[in-house]
């Protein structure tokens, strides 16, 4: 069955660190999107990606980013870690030919940053 | 300033009776709703959306009710169980001027709890 994974699961880093966190979806989806959850917060964008070679800047992109060489992969790395940066990340995939915007998350990635 | 929002971070209901989560939006642009369900250590699954030319979408136990003129959604669970005990997210969507795909804006979540 076609799905969306991310790795790891759980990761604990530290302050100033590079972190890379994966994804990787099997439908063939053009789009894309890397969200963060927080309390109080609900889901807020970080990048997305319409296709390979695109990469787009959301709303807490700062600190951030994202790069798409192939169809089923958008890593998100965090340039140097900050405590700020503890969150739980999803990352998303959306059939560009979706009337509906449905968007299909995977199963998230809890990152804190010590 | 947050357009998407869920004002009530928790609701608690009996098994049987009708939950109702509700979601308010300040971008009068929004031209599509969808819901959201969490659980614990899952990412969010999809579970019902409404098109702002309609006021109701029904799926089995779940409808979602939409007041455009109030800028007010609802998610109604009828009858409430308690495998429906999870967060629920209300989310928005606008189409873009350049055409290009739509992103969506979600509220903070609304964790239900079904009592057996």
């Amino acid at each position: 069955d076609a799905e969306i994974t991310q790795s790891p699961r759980h990761k604990i880093t530290e302050t100033g660190r590079q972190v890379t966190l994966a994804c990787h979806q099997t439908w063939n989806h053009n789009n894309m999107f890397w969200y963060r959850q927080d309390l109080g917060h609900g889901l807020r964008l970080i990048h997305y990606s319409y296709g390979v070679q695109d990469t787009n800047k959301g709303e807490v992109s700062d600190g951030y980013s994202v790069s798409r060489s192939n169809t089923e992969d958008l890593p998100l790395t965090l340039e140097s870690a900050a405590s700020s940066q503890t969150s739980v990340y999803f990352c998303a995939s959306r059939n560009s030919g979706d009337p509906t915007d449905t968007q299909y998350f995977g199963p998230g990635t809890r990152l804190t940053v010590l | 300033d947050q357009q998407v929002k869920q004002n009530s971070p928790s609701l608690s209901v009996q098994e049987g009776r009708i939950s109702i989560l509700n979601c308010d939006y300040t971008n009068s642009m929004f031209d599509y709703f969808l819901w959201y369900k969490k659980y614990p250590a899952e990412g969010p699954t999809f579970l019902i959306s409404i098109s702002s030319i309609k006021d109701k979408n029904e799926d089995g136990r779940f409808t979602v009710f939409l007041n455009k003129s109030a800028k007010h959604l609802s998610l109604h669970i009828v009858p409430s169980q308690p495998g429906d005990s999870a967060v629920y997210f209300c989310a928005a969507t606008v189409a873009s001027s350049s055409g290009s795909a739509r992103q969506l804006t979600f509220g903070s979540g609304t964790q239900l709890t079904v009592l057996p």
